[in-house]
């Protein structure tokens, strides 16, 4: 069965730096997502992404976020100087049309230190 | 925007026993509900979702009821077992795309 992958699992960055989270979502699907998950609380909506333009994005996606889908394959999402707080898990995900489910990738594990 | 409550945030059952999990959302907009498992340190994995159209859909010894009037969903587990342990998470989406996550509850299975 396809399924998103996000490169890569763990990421150590120190606080101020550029981190790129990649995904390669499955490949006949055209919505795409960013999720963020903080040790043990919910997950978050960060953004939405389709025809190559952001469609939706919430209040955490804030100017330090940037997202791009460079090429046919990769999906990536790019935090500019990143903050202790931004230390959690980034689930990316992707969906054939906007009728149907969402498949999450296995995550990337970001810690700022 | 959309509000997500899920209840309780921890639940303990016997193996063998039904184990429920309630979500409201505020809304009214919203006709998309999915559930996701996760467990501990891998993705959530949708186990069964549910139309606004539609008040009840099941999948083996998994349900979910939806109450459009009252706003609220329902994931009912029957005759549960070890590997039903994991954290669910209940969703809405409107028509804007997005998931808004309830915020979750640790199932615990009693063998």
């Amino acid at each position: 069965e396809p399924e998103v992958t996000q490169t890569p699992s763990h990421q150590v960055t120190q606080m101020g730096q550029e981190v790129i989270l990649r995904c390669v979502p499955i490949s006949n699907h055209l919505y795409f997502y960013w999720y963020r998950q903080i040790l043990g609380q919910k997950v978050e909506f960060l953004v939405s992404f389709y025809n190559n333009e952001i469609s939706e994005k919430s209040e955490i996606f804030d100017d330090q976020f940037s997202v791009e889908r460079p090429d046919g394959s990769n999906f990536t999402l790019k935090i500019r100087s990143t903050k202790l707080e931004d230390s959690a898990m980034y689930f990316c995900a992707s969906r054939q049309d906007a009728k149907n489910i969402q498949y999450f990738g296995a995550g990337t594990r970001l810690s700022v230190l | 925007g959309e509000n997500v409550e899920q209840h309780p945030s921890t639940l303990s059952v016997q193996e063998g026993d039904s184990a429920v999990i309630k979500c409201t959302y505020s809304d009214s907009a919203s006709n998309y509900f999915p559930w996701y498992k996760q467990e501990l340190g891998k993705r959530p994995q949708l186990i069964i979702d549910i139309r606004s159209n539609v008040g009840e859909k099941k999948d083996q010894r998994i349900a979910v009821t939806l109450n459009k009037t009252a706003k609220h969903f329902s994931l009912h587990i029957t005759e549960t077992q070890p590997e039903d342990s994991a954290v669910y998470f209940c969703a809405g989406e409107g028509g804007n795309e997005k998931l808004t996550f309830g915020t979750g509850t640790r199932l615990t299975i009693i063998p």
